[in-house]
């Protein structure tokens, strides 16, 4: 079945704490991206990827950092969480053509991080 | 990214078609018109999307104005399970973000039994 993983699904930390969300596709797709979603702000875009190796900025990067070693994970890292961190946290990805990614971008199950 | 704009909330009875309505008068005219929904908290599922023509699939159909200025995304039998919110998108250049979906309030679609 085609899906994007996350994992952990649910985490509460603390102030300071390195931690790692974990992305994973399986479609063999090029693009990859992480959304935040707070209440009344809508989805925002993180980071995103376009190959392996090949990262830039989205909306909101300050605090956050990404990797792309591997084509299918895409594993986001928040070296000093902070509690305006807190939010709802989505991974997608679509694949590239010519023109650039698609628009068809399949999503995680969301990962909900808490941090006090 | 063209700004689109849709009712913040509406009710369908299960069984019955859902019609839910977006504007997009700023469209320009190569930029389609994507449609996603998100059921409670879950990730963003990709419905359709479409360009100037009508177009259907397994999930709903896409009615785009001539003008190109609207649309309305069907549910033609809606059931309980689509329950969600609905965003109707026009993704295009944003800056240096490529890929960026633009995700505004959208219409919270209640269907009811």
């Amino acid at each position: 079945e085609a899906q994007v993983t996350q994992n952990p699904r649910y985490l509460i930390t603390v102030t300071g704490k390195k931690l790692t969300v974990t992305c994973s596709q399986n479609m063999n797709h090029e693009y990859m991206s992480w959304y935040r979603q707070d209440p009344g702000l809508g989805l925002r875009q993180i980071y995103y990827s376009m190959n392996v190796e090949v990262t830039d900025k989205g909306d909101v990067p300050e605090g956050y950092k990404v990797s792309r070693k591997e084509k299918r994970n895409f594993p986001l890292i928040l070296e000093s969480p902070s509690p305006n961190q807190t939010s709802l946290y989505f991974c997608a990805s679509s694949p590239l053509r010519t023109s650039g990614p698609t628009y068809e971008q399949y999503f995680g199950p969301g990962t909900r991080l808490t941090v006090t | 990214d063209a700004k689109t704009t849709q009712p913040p909330s509406m009710d369908c009875a299960e069984g019955r078609a859902a019609n839910l309505p977006c504007n997009h008068s700023t469209i320009s005219g190569n930029e389609y018109v994507y449609w996603y929904r998100q059921i409670h908290s879950q990730g963003p599922q990709y419905i359709i999307h479409g360009l100037k023509n009508n177009e259907t699939n397994e999930m709903a159909s896409l009615i785009i104005t001539e003008d190109r200025k609207s649309s309305t995304l069907i549910l033609p039998h809606a059931t309980l399970r689509d329950t969600a919110v609905y965003y109707c998108i026009v993704p295009g250049g944003h800056g240096g973000s490529q890929g960026n979906l633009i995700f505004g309030k959208g219409t919270k679609l209640s269907v009811k039994p």
